[in-house]
C-alpha cells in the first residue's frame, strides 16, 4: 500500500521569498511517480510538477522544483519567488507508472502568501 | 470546451432525492476517475474506469452508482444520500501509457446533502 504524509497543515511566506512544502512517501513498488497539485479556493486541482522514481535529476517547472531524495523517501516542493496567487492548498500524491494510475494523496498544506 | 468539465458545480439535495453528477473530458483520454474530497481529509478515490470498464471500486456505498457510457463521459448517480456524503466530488481523466500517467482534474461538484 502507498502512503503520503504532509506534516505541515499550514505555511506562511512573504511575497518574493522561497518556500518548501514537505512530503514523505512510503511504497514497496520500485516504479512510481510523485506529483504535486495546487488547489485554489475554486476547487480545481492544478498539476504542478512530476518526478519519476527512476529520474536522475530533480524535476523543475518554472518557479516550481521538486527536491527528490529517494533514500529518505521525500519529495519536497520548492516554490521560488512566491506570488500572492500562490496562496492555495498544495497536495502531494503518488501513483504507479503502469496502466491506469490511481493516485494516493496526502492531506495537503495550506500556503498563504502575504504582501 | 477544453480539459475536463463537470456539471453541476454546486448541488443541494435532500436525502430522498435522486440526482446525477456529470463529467466530460475533451482530452481524448481513455481512463476516468471519481474522487471524493471531504473537509480535512485527503482525496479518496471512489471509482476508476479504464477503457470504459470499471476497474476499481474502493468500497463505496451502493448509494453511489457510476456510469461510463463512452470514453468521454462519466456520471455519478446519487440516491438516498446521507449528510456525511456532503463533499467536493472531483472527476479526473488520464491517458494510459503516457509517460507520467498525469491525471487532469475537473473543477468539481460541491454537494450538500440536507
Amino acid at each position: 500500500a502507498q502512503k503520503i504524509t504532509q506534516t505541515q497543515p499550514g505555511m506562511f511566506v512573504q511575497e518574493k521569498e522561497a518556500v518548501t512544502l514537505d512530503c514523505t512517501y512510503d511504497t514497496s513498488d520500485p516504479s512510481y511517480g510523485l506529483f504535486w497539485y495546487k488547489q485554489p479556493s475554486s476547487g480545481e486541482m492544478i498539476f504542478l510538477i512530476y518526478q519519476g522514481s527512476y529520474d536522475q535529476q530533480n524535476a523543475t517547472e518554472g518557479r516550481y522544483s521538486l527536491n527528490f531524495q529517494k533514500a529518505r523517501k521525500s519529495a519536497n516542493l520548492v516554490i521560488s519567488a512566491s506570488q500572492l496567487g500562490d496562496s492555495a492548498m498544495y497536495f502531494c500524491a503518488m501513483g504507479m507508472n503502469s496502466g491506469y494510475s490511481t493516485l494516493t494523496f496526502g492531506k495537503g498544506t495550506m500556503l498563504l502568501v502575504s504582501p | 470546451e477544453t480539459g475536463v468539465t463537470q456539471t453541476p458545480r454546486h448541488l443541494v439535495m435532500g436525502m430522498t432525492n435522486k440526482k446525477s453528477l456529470k463529467c466530460e473530458q475533451h482530452l481524448g483520454h481513455n481512463a476516468m476517475y471519481w474522487y471524493k474530497q471531504s473537509a480535512k481529509k485527503p482525496l479518496e478515490l471512489m471509482f476508476v474506469y479504464s477503457l470504459e470498464e470499471r476497474v476499481e471500486n474502493n468500497s463505496v456505498p451502493s448509494r453511489f452508482s457510476p456510469e461510463c457510457p463512452n470514453s468521454s463521459h462519466l456520471f455519478l448517480h446519487l440516491h438516498t444520500l446521507q449528510p456525511e456524503d456532503s463533499a467536493l466530488y472531483l472527476c479526473a481523466s488520464s491517458q494510459i501509457g503516457d509517460y507520467n500517467n498525469e491525471q487532469f482534474f475537473g473543477p468539481g461538484t460541491r454537494l450538500t446533502v440536507l
